[in-house]
């Protein structure tokens, strides 16, 4: 079983400034990974697939990097809108199977 | 526009019997699986399982296998998550979503693109 860990627990970042969010696999991954943005009370959004794709809609600030067992979401320049708590997810293609990360906070320092 | 609407909050006692639904609308149910994720209070995400609407192909995460039964009914475009015998470490936000597999740089990634607002069961006596 593949098991993912992300750091650190709690980000404080202020305003325009930049977020690195880290995300680690026990094994290989390749690029099968993906980050989720959850704010609260709301159901996750899909940010980023296939390690640095990112998905419709989803505003050039956010980046992903990394294959293996590294991975690292960047936010370029904070907005009020991204202080949420985001999650990395592993994923086999077939047979199929998902692994979410504990989760980093992204906070208003 | 893609949907998937949630059925609503739920109180049940231990023991009891639950089944909560996820109807999808704005495209081709039959076409992508629905997967379940569970959220219990304050914690992480957890995939729990998913279904093919099409010909109710399912396949569950290990950790769920045997506690719960995830179905469809793709004549009204639903797909349910159910329970037998309810336990207190139930309680969680529940939610659907659609699962979209997208190509990039030769491969398929499947991905839940889409989300349910999610459902709040809670089990207490």
């Amino acid at each position: 079983e593949i098991v993912m860990t992300q750091s650190p627990a709690t980000l404080s970042v202020s305003p325009g400034e930049r977020a690195t969010l880290s995300c680690r696999a026990s094994q290989s991954v390749s690029s099968n990974l993906a980050w989720y943005q959850q704010k609260p009370g709301q159901a996750p959004r899909l940010l980023i697939y296939g390690a640095s794709t990112r998905a419709t809609g989803i505003p050039a600030r956010f980046s992903g990097s990394g294959s293996g067992t590294e991975f690292t979401l960047t936010i370029s320049s904070l907005q009020s809108e991204d202080f949420a708590v985001y999650y990395c997810q592993q994923y086999n293609n077939w047979p199929p199977a998902f692994t979410f990360g504990p989760g980093t906070k992204v906070d208003i320092k | 526009e893609v949907q998937l609407v949630q059925s609503g909050a739920e109180v049940k006692k231990p023991g009891e019997s639950l089944k909560i639904s996820c109807k999808g609308s704005g495209y081709s149910f039959t076409s992508y699986w629905i997967g379940w994720v569970r959220q219990m209070p304050g914690k992480g995400l957890e995939w729990m399982g998913i279904i093919y609407p099409g010909d109710s192909d399912t396949r569950y995460s290990p950790s769920f296998q045997g506690q719960v039964t995830i179905s469809a009914d793709k004549s009204i475009s639903t797909a349910y998550l159910q329970w037998s015998s309810l336990k207190a470490s139930d309680t969680a936000m529940y939610y659907c979503a659609r699962l979209c597999s997208i190509a990039a740089a030769g491969y398929l990634h499947p991905q839940f693109d889409y989300w349910g607002q999610g459902t709040l069961v809670t089990v207490s006596s």
